[in-house]
């Protein structure tokens, strides 16, 4: 069975750090492109990085420089490391699988982890 | 690419069909995903491959649409399907998505 677990969120000072986790099960994390979405209080959704299978990473402008996603292969895990947050960085943070299939693609979300950035 | 969603919001009754569209900003072949959301819940996966039904989710649920228009249909509206609904495009990088149609209780 597929399963992404969130975990690492909580409440955290204006320019602190915070690292996110997303441990997988019944897939590899290394065999797909692995996300990580944010969804503000009472707003929408927002794309923030993804990690492709080879390990290549993109990331959304708000958070470029002061986010790093990561995984490790051994552990079959994801991580967001987030620095330097900002009052607007609060949300909760979902992780994604992508599956490519041969139609197109088939994501997977995980449940989430609500990060707070206040003082 | 830009999803522009419409309506952001509709009132309808239980057993009401109901039309949701999502357009972009270019083509995206059939590289698009629907999803519910609850208050408090994660999204959930509705429809993926534009018009694709994901296991377990009703009938009820279809999807259509490819280069830049989309549509998700209700076929009949029942008590569990008040919620959020957003598109994605897996197309291109960064991903994104629709602003939302938040579907209530006429």
């Amino acid at each position: 069975e597929v399963r992404l677990v969130e975990s690492g969120g909580g409440l955290i000072q204006p320019g602190g750090s915070l690292r996110l986790s997303c441990a997988a099960s019944g897939f590899n994390v290394s065999s797909n492109y692995m996300n990580w979405v944010r969804q503000a209080p009472g707003k929408g959704l927002d794309w923030v990085s993804v990690i492709f299978s080879g390990g290549t990473t993109l990331y959304a402008d708000s958070v470029k420089g002061r986010f790093t996603i990561s995984r490790d292969n051994s552990k079959n895990t994801l991580y967001l490391q987030m620095n330097s947050l900002r009052a607007e960085d609060t949300a909760v943070y979902y992780c994604a699988r992508e599956k490519a299939i041969i139609s197109g693609v088939v994501p997977f979300w995980g449940q989430g982890t609500l990060v707070t950035v206040s003082s | 690419i830009q999803l522009t969603q419409s309506p952001s919001s509709l009132s309808a009754s239980v057993g009401d069909r109901v039309t949701i569209t999502c357009r972009a900003s270019q083509g995206i072949s059939s590289y698009l995903a629907w999803y519910q959301q609850k208050p408090g819940k994660a999204p959930k996966l509705l429809i993926y491959a534009a018009s694709t039904l994901q296991s377990g989710v009703s009938s009820r649920f279809s999807g259509s649409g490819s280069g830049t228009d989309f549509t998700l249909t209700i076929s009949s509206l029942q008590p569990e399907d008040f919620a959020t609904y957003y598109c994605q495009q897996l197309n291109n990088f960064p991903r994104t998505f629709g602003g939302g149609t938040k579907v209530g209780i006429q």
